[in-house]
């Protein structure tokens, strides 16, 4: 249940084109999920996060699109820039002081020119 | 000024051997983490502490050792290194748990030979 499954492993985007990641999660008690982004040889750094009250949330040019009943939330990222190649970690998380983030599998996302 | 520093970067040794990774962050929060990154790029979470205090700790072999001097310092000491080691240990510190954002350090590379 506290699995967090994240798709495409590796994805190669043209600039200028949208990029998409997807994720599904099993656990209902999540009730934060935040996007990292991770250039090689740096550690994961906060890109955006998502509360389950909304079901968009948008900054600059990256999107979650949150759906609830479907347990499913995913990037979007607009007018792809090759500045945006690195892996892209999904998580999830519940809310508590003991509580941790459930990072998804990771996606390498490469933007050509 | 670096949030998160980790010493060393590098680290290669042979199996068998005991080895320290020394984390800490200037950020004034209070929540500390060990994460560690194989070579699939999976992020799992080992151990947490808020204000000195474990609170999270994974299904980790007790060859691992958290400790926690003070809350803006985290170690990690590794006894009788295994080749299954081998990954990236990144720290993190968040202020509170979820659905704080973690702030990662760089990571620190072990490899056992």
């Amino acid at each position: 249940q506290q699995q967090v499954k994240q798709s495409p492993q590796s994805l190669i985007v043209q600039k200028g084109g949208i990029s998409i990641i997807n994720c599904a999660y099993e656990n209902t008690a999540f009730d934060y999920f935040p996007w990292y982004q991770q250039f090689p040889g740096k550690g994961p750094a906060l890109l955006i996060a998502i509360r389950p009250d909304v079901s968009e949330k948008k900054e600059g040019r990256f999107t979650i699109s949150f759906n609830k009943s479907a347990k499913q939330f995913s990037l979007h990222i607009m007018d792809s820039q090759p500045g945006d190649s690195a892996t892209y970690f999904c998580a999830a998380g519940r809310t508590g002081t003991a509580s941790k983030l459930t990072f998804g599998t990771g996606t390498r996302l490469q933007v050509t020119l | 000024d670096t949030a998160v520093s980790q010493t060393p970067k590098y680290l290669v040794t042979q199996m068998g051997n005991d080895k320290s990774i020394k984390c800490e962050q200037n950020l004034g929060h209070d929540t500390m983490y060990w994460y560690k990154q194989d070579s699939k790029k999976f992020l799992k979470i080992m151990f947490s502490y808020n204000n000195k205090e474990l609170i999270i700790n994974e299904t980790v072999p007790n060859r691992f050792s958290p400790k926690s001097p003070d809350k803006a310092h985290l170690n990690l000491h590794i006894n009788s290194l295994e080749l299954g080691d081998s990954a990236v240990y990144f720290c993190a510190s968040s202020q509170g748990a979820v659905p704080g954002e973690l702030f990662f350090g760089e990571g620190s590379r072990l490899t056992v030979l």
